[in-house]
């Protein structure tokens, strides 16, 4: 089955600062990739996703990209701010097989 | 519109013991899912349902047994609680694969 690694597991950044997480997957089947955060104590909430024929996504302050070659993608997240501290999970997944794999996890802290 | 509610929220059992945690969307979504939240290993799939009467194992589904017999409401039960079940059980929903999933507010369960 599919293997997802993310690093760092923690990141400390100033406010302000751009924010990086990184996810590598093993099955080069796999054509749809989400991100979640979970804030301390709440469900896992989708903030951005990005499918296999898309290089790069972007929404507001945050983007994607995936590199299918390498098979790894990446979570920007740009001019952090507090509010931005969570848990963040990448996940990826063959669409319609049900068994989306998560990452470990990455604790962003954003330091005003 | 409640999206996806768990239910209970909180439960300690001793070993041996048995439970069933109850999902309810409210949502018309097709396929459910059952994960459990673990430090430092993400979220893993347990079991997962893509429509009334249907059920398949995911990731880690031994020790688990679910149901899905009305469409809004995925069960999973407990049959003999051990202390390596301590874990979050979060349920989640989604109308089509590759949208995101939307998760329940989670079951926090601990085994004595």
């Amino acid at each position: 089955g599919e293997n997802v690694e993310q690093h760092p597991s923690t990141l400390s950044v100033q406010e302000g600062d751009s924010a990086v997480i990184k996810c590598t997957y093993s099955d080069s089947a796999s054509n749809y990739f989400p991100w979640y955060k979970q804030e301390l104590g709440k469900r896992p909430q989708l903030i951005i996703d990005i499918r296999s024929n898309v290089g790069e996504k972007k929404d507001q302050r945050i983007a994607v990209t995936l590199n299918k070659t390498a098979k790894h993608f990446s979570l920007h997240i740009t001019e952090t701010q507090p509010e931005d501290s969570a848990v963040y999970f990448c996940a990826a997944t063959i669409l319609y097989n049900n068994d989306m794999r998560f990452g470990a996890g990455t604790r962003l802290t954003v330091k005003p | 519109n409640a999206g996806v509610t768990q239910t209970p929220k909180f439960r300690v059992l001793k070993t041996g013991q048995s439970m069933t945690l109850l999902c309810a969307q409210d949502m018309n979504h097709e396929y459910m899912y059952w994960y459990r939240q673990d430090p430092g290993m993400g979220l893993r799939l347990i079991h997962y349902s893509v429509g009334e009467g249907t059920t398949a194992k995911g990731e880690v589904p031994d020790g688990y047994n679910v149901s899905r017999l009305k469409k809004q409401n995925f069960l999973l039960g407990l049959e003999s609680a051990a202390p390596s079940q301590t874990s979050v059980y979060f349920c989640a929903s989604v109308l089509n694969p590759g949208a995101g999933y939307t998760f329940g507010s989670g079951t926090r369960l601990t085994v004595v």
